[in-house]
């Protein structure tokens, strides 16, 4: 699976979009973008997924570039309870592959 | 829809002593995945099964551990003898056959002392 490469830490003021980049540029054609996240003493959470085109869900917007290199995951009006570790992970789809968990960006959101 | 079950929530047992956590995973699923999470490591995949066959155990860290799928709703990692180093949060996943969404239980939190 290919590396993916995130900020440790962000802020974001309440009410406003938090965008959280994510570097993926080993990416294989085959392998899907995936963003989970993990509030405290929870267990991770399925954000969205995507292959190559934009992706909207009622949780979250995430922006794939062209060349799939890197991408963007966009919590239009973040609240307090969107504080958390946000993940991206770079899969193979299909049936039974694994994730494989980086270090995540912790996002902070503040009022 | 019930999510993926896990027990126990909470554990504290002593060093040495047997531990054995369950899981149920969300019906329907085939896949099922066993992770681990430490302050240090982070989030780490012990082992999974697809079609309750285990598939990859490379992450599971030595012979103390274990796991079972003995049907295609429940499954079992055990640790014996437990050492104060496997204190950890313990998550299960499950996925379906038709899709790529893998999703968690809560976690069973464990100390061993």
């Amino acid at each position: 699976d290919a590396k993916t490469t995130q900020p440790p830490s962000m802020d974001c003021a309440e009410g406003r979009a938090a965008n959280l980049p994510c570097n993926h540029s080993t990416i294989s054609g085959n392998e899907y973008v995936y963003w989970y996240r993990q509030i405290h003493s929870q267990g991770p959470q399925y954000i969205i997924h995507g292959l190559k085109n934009n992706e909207t869900n009622e949780m979250a917007s995430l922006i794939i570039t062209e060349d799939r290199k890197s991408s963007t995951l966009i919590l239009p009006h973040a609240t307090l309870r969107d504080t958390a570790v946000y993940y991206c992970i770079v899969r193979v789809g299909g049936y039974g592959n694994k994730l494989v968990f980086g270090a995540g960006t912790i996002l902070r959101v503040k009022s | 829809d019930a999510g993926v079950i896990q027990s126990p929530r909470h554990e504290v047992t002593e060093m040495g002593q047997e531990v054995t956590l369950r899981c149920k995973p969300i019906s329907g699923h085939n896949s099922l995945f066993w992770y681990r999470q430490t302050m240090m490591r982070g989030l780490e995949l012990l082992i999974y099964f697809n079609n309750n066959v285990p598939i990859d155990d490379s992450g599971m860290p030595e012979d103390r551990f274990s796991a079972k799928m003995p049907n295609a709703s429940f499954s079992t990692l055990k640790i014996q003898p437990s050492e104060p180093r496997d204190s950890a949060v313990y998550f299960c996943a499950s996925s379906p056959t038709a899709g790529n969404t893998i999703y968690f239980g809560e976690g069973s939190w464990l100390t061993v002392v």
